[in-house]
């Protein structure tokens, strides 16, 4: 099975801030990685795809990048609607999504 | 406009038997490389893929629940469903079922249904 590890696993930011999750893969996962976002009692919502897409409709602040075993996920200006949590996801093989990263209010 | 929509029992007791459908809207599953998974998560707890079913039919579990999991669809209903027998408190969580993309990826969501196993 392919692990991801996310870090860090809770994030304090305010408004404005560039917020930077890092995503790990236990083997080379090319660049089948996903991200999304997920608020509480809501479902994921997908943001980025195959590491560094944008899906349509989501806002240019948010960025993907990385390949083989090491991501990242930015934000580059914080705002009040991105404070959630975030999980990356393999699709190399299966799926398999990391344990999350919360974003908090500073 | 691709929707989805999970429906089942809310409460199980344990030892029973979980069948949750998923009921879809603005695409087919007959449509090649198109499919629909199920994933769940677990209160306060990360995300979980438990199984998907494609386009041909062909279909794939999560090797840690593959003994329990049996996926289905009927595409005339535009529905798929999901057993899990055996259920166990540990098995409390919201099931969700997502739209699979060409891709692989999974783009739509449904809002997702909370199972509690409780006697």
């Amino acid at each position: 099975d392919i692990q991801v590890t996310q870090s860090p696993s809770t994030l304090s930011a305010s408004v404005g801030d560039r917020v930077t999750i890092t995503c790990r893969a236990s083997q080379s996962i090319s660049s089948w990685l996903a991200w999304y976002q997920q608020k509480p009692g809501k479902a994921p919502k997908l943001l980025i795809y195959k590491a560094s897409t944008l899906e349509s409709g989501v806002p240019s602040r948010f960025s993907g990048s990385g390949s083989g075993t090491e991501f990242t996920l930015t934000i580059s200006s914080l705002q009040p609607d991105d404070f959630a949590t975030y999980y990356c996801q393999q699709y190399n093989n299966y799926w398999t999504f990391g344990q999350g990263t919360k974003v908090e209010i500073k | 406009q691709i929707t989805l929509k999970e429906s089942g029992p809310t409460l199980v007791k344990p030892t029973q038997t979980l069948t949750l459908t998923c009921t879809f809207s603005g695409f087919s599953l007959s449509t090649s490389g198109v499919g629909v998974g199920w994933i769940r998560q677990s209160p306060g707890k990360a995300l979980e893929w438990l199984a998907v079913i494609y386009w041909d039919d062909n279909n794939r579990y999560s090797p840690s629940l593959k003994s329990r999991l049996t996926i289905t669809r009927d595409t005339s209903k535009n529905q798929v469903v999901l057993t899990m027998p055996n259920m166990d408190p540990v098995d409390t969580a919201t099931y969700y079922c997502a739209h699979r993309s060409d891709q692989s990826i999974f783009n739509y969501w449904g809002q997702g249904v909370l199972v509690t196993v409780s006697s």
